[in-house]
């Protein structure tokens, strides 16, 4: 039973165009949501975090919001560089009563083209 | 990355053998955990520890056991590989609610 899901397991587009990745979940017991960025035969970097009690949050060409009643977040990469191609995971934070625990979605593979 | 070792990197092993892996933190983070990564089923948690000595068991944790004698150390053990725990190993370490968490490298692990 995924607590956390991303039904898009992979994204073409054009560099410059904007990417959106998504992602839903189930427990509303989240106290955050992240998105990580993973190169090849390297661990995930964190990119971005949103706060429950937040609809948005940026950082230069990151976007995510989050909506509560739809237990829905996005994530917006605006413009898409060549660089962007990853793979990028939605996770949610269980916060302390939950052991601080990370629950990822399966990840969605973005490939930029040139 | 700085601050969060994994060894081995790649390792090779027979089926029914004992393995164990290294997760090894300069940072003095109170939480530590041990994902696999498989394809199609992102990162899930195989255990986890809040402090010395004190672990919990995440949701893939049948066949393996984990240890943390020292704040900086978190082993991971197989007690006897199968070939369904083929997979790339993550460690990461976290301060805290909302800080995230910062992996390493990983330790590709394949069971023959």
């Amino acid at each position: 039973d995924q607590q956390v899901k991303q039904n898009s397991p992979s994204l073409s587009v054009q560099e410059g165009r904007i990417s959106i990745l998504n992602c839903d979940y189930t427990n509303s017991m989240f106290d955050y949501f992240l998105w990580y960025k993973k190169y090849p035969a390297e661990g995930p970097t964190f990119l971005i975090s949103i706060s429950s009690i937040k609809d948005k949050n940026e950082d230069g060409r990151f976007t995510v919001f989050l909506n509560k009643s739809a237990k829905h977040l996005s994530l917006h990469i605006v413009p898409s560089q060549p660089g962007d191609s990853a793979v990028y995971f939605c996770a949610a934070l269980g916060g302390k009563a939950a052991g601080n625990k990370l629950t990822f979605g399966g990840g969605t593979r973005v490939l930029v083209k040139p | 990355d700085a601050g969060i070792t994994q060894s081995p990197r790649h390792k090779v092993t027979e089926t029914g053998t004992p393995v164990t892996l290294r997760c090894h933190q300069t940072e003095n983070h109170r939480y530590m955990y041990w994902y696999r990564q498989d394809p199609g089923h992102g990162l899930r948690l195989i255990h986890y520890s809040y402090g010395v000595k004190d672990t919990d068991k995440g949701e893939v944790s049948d066949g393996y056991s984990v240890s943390r004698s020292k704040t900086e150390d978190f082993l991971l053990t197989l007690e006897s590989a199968t070939s369904s725990q083929t997979s790339v190993y993550f460690c990461a370490i976290s301060e805290g609610p909302s800080y995230g968490y910062t992996f390493g490298s990983g330790t590709r692990l394949t069971v023959v």
